[in-house]
């Protein structure tokens, strides 16, 4: 139980473009989901926390027009990095946490490879 | 000084060996302890979840938790070669989301 499919795995682009990753919990629903990225041989950062119906909260430093959120369900959350450039490149992981029960951990998808050349 | 600290390692161990993995922390707000595990370019996938200080035993793995020391750790028993990942601890503060991580030690199980 408590799975979550990230799409795509991989996004290799130009400058420029705007690119959307989806993250879905498959077998629970989620008020909460989060959104981390990862550079090489590093911990994750987070970056926003996406609420269900609600704006989400940036974390210092994220630019909120550069990476947009939306919650629209308590199944999915989506990332989008507008007009993308290299120092985007990144891995870009997801998370949720099980609704109605705080104490719950949070599970997170496989993660987001976006190369832009 | 970070709120959760990490040995980021490298550790290597034959295959068998007990492996020792822990995090300290700084913060004595912090009320629930993860351990993830993440293979290469994969996304951490939760090992153990524990709450109270004492022992929670899984199969091969024991989470050990000690608040009044600030202190956790990751035993592996009986180590295998596809145990070999970047091991992660977590952190959350009661009645909050977010997650504190450890920098992450990265294990080879040498066959």
């Amino acid at each position: 139980g408590a799975v979550v499919s990230q799409h795509p795995s991989r996004v290799i682009c130009k400058s420029g473009t705007s690119v959307k990753i989806e993250c879905r919990s498959l077998d629970f629903q989620a008020t909460t989901m989060f959104w981390y990225r990862q550079f090489p041989k590093q911990s994750l950062m987070l970056m926003a926390t996406s609420n269900e119906g609600s704006k989400a909260t940036y974390e210092q430093g994220v630019e909120k027009d550069k990476f947009l959120i939306n919650h629209a369900s308590l199944t999915l959350s989506t990332l989008t990095v507008t007009s993308a450039h290299p120092e985007d490149s990144s891995f870009y992981i997801c998370s949720a946490k099980p609704q109605g029960n705080s104490n719950q951990p949070q599970h997170f998808g496989d993660g987001t490879r976006l190369s832009i050349l | 000084q970070k709120e959760v600290e990490q040995d980021p390692g490298p550790l290597s161990v034959p295959e068998g060996a007990i492996v020792s993995l822990n995090c300290t922390y700084s913060n004595s707000a912090f009320q629930y302890f993860m351990w993830y595990r993440q293979y290469s370019r994969k996304g951490p996938e939760l090992l153990m979840y524990t709450y109270s200080s004492g022992n929670k035993e899984d199969g091969r793995f024991t989470a050990q938790v000690d608040k009044s020391s600030k202190y956790i750790s990751l035993f592996i028993r009986d180590s295998q070669p596809s145990d070999s990942a970047t091991y992660l601890c977590a952190m959350e503060k009661g009645g909050a989301n977010n997650l504190f991580f450890g920098t992450g030690t990265r294990l080879t199980v040498i066959p």
